[in-house]
């Protein structure tokens, strides 16, 4: 069974630039998290889809960042105006319905900007 | 704010000894909680998940949940030069149906 895939891997932009990371979950798993590790700090979520709906989007930084999952497979996360702050890797997670706290993490896409 | 708590590290342990790695959490509401491995450039992975006070063993794992003392712990038997990695201790947000929260890790260092 494949995991949870993410793109690009890396992702080098710089300051008032557009980026758009995806989020490929595990077949079958409704429920696709989004989350962020900034450099020297704890993994943060940033929020929650069951299926194509936003279940949980608390963690969202501000209204730069975009996320959407239309037809309830993958996920984009689209960054507009990317900041400096904005640099670190963003996980994906997926999870199945009913063991939504067992969730399955992607490899990661690390965005830096310049 | 709610947090999970760990010793940054790192942990130095000898082969074959047993490795013990501990976390608090501040939320008396949280119901799960979960240990993440992490090694360098990779995604976290889940290893262990626990719900109830007491012990949960899988294979060289044992994850300990201490509710009265939000407490949690993972012992690794016979500690073998492969776990060398970060462990993350994550807990549930009890206000969320969905959402984890993460320790900042515990880096763990297996000499042989």
């Amino acid at each position: 069974e494949a995991g949870v895939t993410q793109f690009p891997s890396h992702s080098v932009i710089e300051k008032g630039q557009t980026v758009t990371l995806r989020c490929d979950p595990i077949s079958g798993h409704d429920n696709l998290y989004w989350y962020r590790r900034v450099m020297g700090k704890e993994i943060k979520f940033l929020l929650h889809f069951v299926k194509e709906s936003k279940q949980d989007e608390s963690g969202m930084p501000n209204n730069r960042f975009l996320a959407e999952r239309t037809g309830g497979t993958y996920s984009t996360l689209k960054v507009q105006p990317a900041e400096l702050e904005d640099s670190g890797v963003y996980f994906c997670a997926s999870s199945q319905v009913g063991t939504s706290y067992e969730q399955y993490f992607g490899p990661g896409t690390r965005l830096t900007v310049t | 704010q709610k947090e999970v708590e760990q010793n940054s590290g790192p942990l130095s342990v000898p082969e074959g000894a047993i490795a013990s790695l501990n976390c608090t959490y501040s939320d008396r509401v949280s119901q799960s909680f979960f240990w993440y491995r992490q090694y360098s450039g990779k995604s976290p992975e889940l290893i262990m998940s626990i719900y109830s006070n007491g012990d949960k063993e899988d294979g060289r794992f044992t994850a300990q949940l201490n509710k009265a003392s939000q407490y949690v712990s993972l012992l690794i038997r016979d500690s073998q030069p492969s776990d060398s990695a970060t462990y993350l201790c994550a807990s549930d947000v009890g206000s969320s149906a969905s959402k984890i929260i993460f320790g900042s890790g515990t880096r763990l260092s297996i000499r042989p």
